[in-house]
């Protein structure tokens, strides 16, 4: 069974200081993963999408970027937090190349302050 | 793009009443229509979809209907219980696309 695990759990952070967020997938070969930010009780907007290792493409510019250093790996960072970018970051996949459901991780509460 | 919208932001009904979330989508190579359910303080996980070659799907309590010349596509749950007070999100996608398209939500109650 697939699993998707996220880290950290929750993060208080200061406006201006760096973030890293992981995501790792076990029980799914190569699949194609995606961030997305959920504003406090808000919707959904995906972020960024990647079909393989070490490709990955912005869907939306929020001073975030994304990297996939391994195929079971999505890494969410910024160098500089602004307080926009507070809110719920969840990390998905889903089979490669198949127009099929997300999977979701549990998610990461950020709080910028 | 895209545009996915959702109709009702908030919807209460009793408990053992039927509940219907409408959606309706602007891209007419959409062909895939997933639903998914958030409770409180957690993650989304899915609960049924629809692909654009069917017009209705239905697993247990949870029917979903869609109209492809309306643009529209709807989901019902019958039997409401109040395990299933949450937010649903519809969305749209196209084959072999990327780029999925979420509604801004509907918060169900379902009152005892």
């Amino acid at each position: 069974a697939q699993t998707i695990h996220q880290w950290p759990v929750a993060e208080i952070k200061a406006v201006g200081s760096p973030l890293s967020l992981g995501c790792t997938i076990k029980g799914k070969s190569s699949p194609n993963l995606y961030w997305y930010w959920q504003a406090t009780g808000g919707t959904l907007q995906q972020l960024f999408y990647s079909i393989t290792v070490g490709q990955v493409e912005s869907v939306v510019q929020l001073n975030l970027s994304a990297s996939r250093p391994k195929d079971d790996q999505f890494i969410l960072s910024t160098e500089k937090l602004l307080l926009s970018h507070s809110g719920f970051y969840l990390c998905a996949s889903r089979d490669r190349g198949a127009n099929e459901r997300l999977f979701f991780g549990h998610g990461t509460k950020l709080s910028v302050l | 793009g895209e545009k996915v919208e959702q109709h009702e932001s908030t919807l209460s009904v009793r408990e053992g009443d039927s509940a219907v979330i409408n959606c309706t989508y602007t891209d007419t190579a959409s062909s895939y229509f997933p639903w998914y359910k958030q409770e409180a303080g957690k993650s989304l996980h899915f609960v049924i979809d629809i692909r654009s070659n069917v017009d209705r799907k239905q697993s247990q309590r949870l029917i979903v209907l869609l109209d492809k010349k309306a643009k529209r596509f709807s989901l019902h749950i019958t039997a409401t219980q109040p395990e299933d007070s949450a937010i649903y999100f519809c969305a749209a996608s196209r084959n072999s696309n990327n780029r999925i398209f979420f509604g801004d939500g509907t918060q169900l109650v379902v009152k005892p």
